[in-house]
């Protein structure tokens, strides 16, 4: 595909349960950020991979959101027992060369804790 | 840590006029980059226009340019004959120019409405 794809599109689970959101960065893309947009908030930081080198998890918001990029490429966010807090469109974004390169962006998933 | 600020939460514009949408940022350092991404309906976030802090040259991008006044730490967008499908929301952005620099830090954004 030409772009950042993300999946599903959208995700309503009730509290307590597990979630698992998908992104599939441009090919050759070697950097991949996660960000969570809640409502009326600007985007915030979740974590970033680079290559092979250790993942930069400094902006996870607790020890529930895990991250995981396999062979550099498709990377899954987990969130383990949802909160209503946790609801949120989460964006995924990759880039070539950091920091000259944009990021491109996925249409991200939008997460609804019941 | 670096912090970006919109002062303004929500614009509006008639359709060919132009707007301007503000954004202040604060850091120390000297080598950076800046950003307007543009966010519509779609979530999808969309680069409008960069600027390398070490330019002293404005960035243009069509109808799409900014006002970079780096003492200030001032970095305006200005959107000239307005169309309807510039309705979106406009995040500006801050990024380290640092090699260990990656985050992209963003202001709370701009809801922008084109009048018809």
């Amino acid at each position: 595909g030409a772009g950042v794809s993300q999946s599903p599109s959208n995700k309503v689970t009730e509290k307590g349960k597990d979630v698992e959101l998908r992104c599939d960065p441009i090919s050759g893309h070697t950097a991949l950020y996660w960000y969570r947009q809640s409502l009326g908030q600007g985007l915030e930081f979740l974590i970033y991979f680079q290559g092979n080198s250790a993942p930069d998890k400094s902006g996870l918001p607790s020890d529930r959101f895990s991250a995981e990029r396999t062979g550099g490429s498709v990377s899954t966010l987990t969130i383990q027992r949802t909160q209503q807090e946790d609801s949120a469109v989460y964006l995924c974004a990759s880039s070539l060369s950091i920091p000259r390169g944009p990021l491109h962006f996925g249409n991200g998933t939008r997460l609804t804790v019941t | 840590a670096q912090t970006v600020t919109q002062s303004q939460p929500e614009m509006s514009v008639q359709e060919a006029e132009t707007v301007t949408l503000s954004c202040t940022y604060d850091t120390s350092e000297s080598d950076y980059y800046l950003f307007w991404y543009k966010q519509p309906p779609s979530r999808q976030m969309i680069l409008v226009i960069r600027q390398e802090a070490y330019k002293q040259q404005n960035a243009t991008e069509n109808r799409f340019s900014v006002n970079f006044q780096k003492a200030a730490k001032s970095f305006s967008l200005k959107i000239s004959d307005s169309q309807l499908g510039d309705a979106a929301m406009y995040f500006c952005a801050y990024m380290g120019g640092g090699g260990s620099n990656y985050k992209l830090t963003f202001g709370k954004g701009t809801l922008l409405t084109v009048n018809p």
